[in-house]
């Protein structure tokens, strides 16, 4: 098994450029998340999605958007890059949101934005 | 003030040595992960925990929710231990189930 996997694993672009983050696992899980990871920061999710079809929005959700039409892939969209967006993001899947879940994350994107 | 406070931020330590890194947080929980980040990036999950005392191999956690604090010890530190160690809180916000990092505590083992 793969596990989680994310591409691209870097990415440069321009302000106003958009882009796709692809996230995929091969484990059969219902939900999968969006995070992004800030220097002095801890974690913070972006979206999510409880199953095949449905998103919703997480803490920061600003400047993305998502969608999840295949249970095994979840994509992050930014339509128009801005330098705040600039970070590390982490795509990361669990078999549910109940108290114990754990969720096990992709290598990780690091996108930069000029 | 951040919901999840680790301590310390930096710890460097010489090979064999006792390791703690604490985390306290300021809300009602659920259940504490402890999640250790490797050089590379990756993230993998080491915890999950309510209450008590979880042992793996020469890392332990404790929690002790009175105080609203979790310690992860490593026993024995060994240079592959060098990563960030994140701790995550699960709580109820409005009714929906989130989840809360800290920013992460850097160890480096010194061979």
């Amino acid at each position: 098994n793969a596990g989680v996997t994310q591409t691209p694993k870097f990415r440069v672009l321009k302000t106003g450029q958009s882009m796709t983050l692809l996230c995929a696992q091969d484990m059969n899980h219902e939900y999968m998340y969006w995070y992004r990871q800030d220097p002095g920061m801890g974690l913070r999710l972006i979206h999510y999605s409880v199953g095949e079809g449905t998103t919703a929005k997480g803490e920061v959700p600003d400047g993305y958007n998502v969608s999840r039409l295949k249970k095994q892939n979840f994509l992050l969209g930014l339509e128009s890059a801005a330098p705040s967006q600039t970070s590390v993001y982490f795509c990361a899947s669990s078999t549910s949101r109940g108290y114990y879940n754990e969720q096990f994350f992709g290598p990780g994107t690091r996108l930069t934005v000029l | 003030k951040n919901e999840v406070e680790q301590s310390p931020q930096n710890l460097t330590a010489q090979e064999g040595e006792f390791i703690t890194i604490n985390c306290s947080y300021s809300v009602g929980i659920s259940a504490l992960h402890w999640l250790q980040q490797h050089p590379g990036g990756g993230i993998v999950s080491l915890f999950m925990l309510s209450s008590g005392k979880k042992k793996h191999g020469r890392l332990i956690a404790t929690i002790n929710i009175q105080e609203k604090h979790s310690s992860l010890h490593i026993t024995a530190s060994h240079p592959r231990d060098s990563a960030v160690y994140i701790c995550a809180v699960r709580s109820l916000d409005f009714g929906n189930e989130k989840l809360t990092f800290g920013t992460g505590t850097r160890l480096t083992i010194i061979p």
